[in-house]
C-alpha cells in the first residue's frame, strides 16, 4: 500500500492559463474524491467517482473545472482558464466502497497559486 | 443542511497537559464521524472514526473522540499531548446511505507550548 499520489506538489501558472492535477488513488480503491482547501478552512468536496463513473459534482465545480477517471484507476482534475479565485490546495482521496461507510484516505495534495 | 462546527480555531496548550478539541455536527440522524490531522503543507491523516456501537472510539497516536448524540457532538481528546501533535485538525462527517462525500469544519489548530 503506497498511499494516495498526487502530481504536481505545487503549480504556478499566470491567470487564464489550463492547469491539469493528477491522482493515483490506493489500488484496488474504486471511489475517488476530489476536494478544494483554502487558506484557513477545510477541504470542500467538489467531485466523486466510483470505478470510472463520475456520480456526483459540487456545484462548486464550475464548468471550467472536469474531472476524469479512464479506466477507474488514476483521475485527473483540469482547470481551464484559471482565475486568481482557483488559489488552493486541491486533495485526493480514495475509499474501497465498504459497509456501512467508506474510510476516505487523502493524498498529499496540490497547492496551486494563480497569479 | 449538514454542517460541522469547530467552535475553537485556535488552541494552545503546554506539553503533557491533557487536550480536548470540541466538534458539533448537524444532521437529523447518526452521521459517520471522523477526524483528521493536516500538519504544514501536507495532505490528511486519518486519526480515528464513528460508525456505530462503542461511543468511545480509540485512534491513532493516543487519541480518542466520544461520540455524544444527545449533544450531536463528537470531541477529540488525548490525555498528555507532545510537541508533534502541533498541526491542524479536521472534524468531518458523512452521511450513512450518502456516496461518501465528506462534509468538513473549519479546523482547529493546535500550538504546542513547551
Amino acid at each position: 500500500d503506497t498511499g494516495v499520489s498526487q502530481n504536481p506538489r505545487h503549480k504556478i501558472t499566470k491567470r487564464g492559463q489550463n492547469v491539469t492535477f493528477r491522482c493515483d488513488p490506493i489500488s484496488e480503491h474504486n471511489r475517488l474524491y476530489w476536494y478544494r482547501q483554502t487558506l484557513g478552512q477545510g477541504p470542500e468536496f467538489l467531485t466523486y467517482f466510483q470505478n470510472e463513473a463520475q456520480l456526483e459534482k459540487s456545484r462548486l465545480l464550475s464548468d471550467r473545472f472536469s474531472a476524469e477517471r479512464p479506466k477507474g484507476s488514476f483521475s485527473t482534475l483540469e482547470i481551464q482558464r484559471t482565475e486568481q479565485g482557483d488559489s488552493a490546495m486541491y486533495l485526493c482521496a480514495s475509499s474501497l466502497e465498504g459497509r456501512p461507510a467508506d474510510t476516505q484516505y487523502f493524498g498529499p495534495g496540490t497547492r496551486l497559486t494563480v497569479l | 443542511a449538514q454542517s460541522v462546527t469547530q467552535p475553537d480555531i485556535h488552541i494552545t496548550v503546554s506539553e503533557g497537559a491533557s487536550l480536548e478539541l470540541r466538534c458539533n455536527y448537524s444532521y437529523g440522524a447518526t452521521p459517520y464521524l471522523f477526524w483528521y490531522v493536516q500538519s504544514p503543507g501536507q495532505g490528511l491523516q486519518l486519526l480515528l472514526k464513528y460508525f456505530s456501537g462503542d461511543t468511545l472510539v480509540q485512534g491513532i497516536k493516543g487519541f480518542e473522540a466520544e461520540f455524544k448524540r444527545s449533544q450531536s457532538s463528537f470531541n477529540l481528546r488525548k490525555p498528555s499531548v507532545h510537541w508533534s501533535d502541533a498541526a491542524e485538525y479536521f472534524c468531518a462527517v458523512g452521511r450513512p446511505g450518502n456516496t461518501g462525500k465528506l462534509i468538513f469544519g473549519q479546523g482547529t489548530t493546535l500550538q504546542v507550548k513547551p
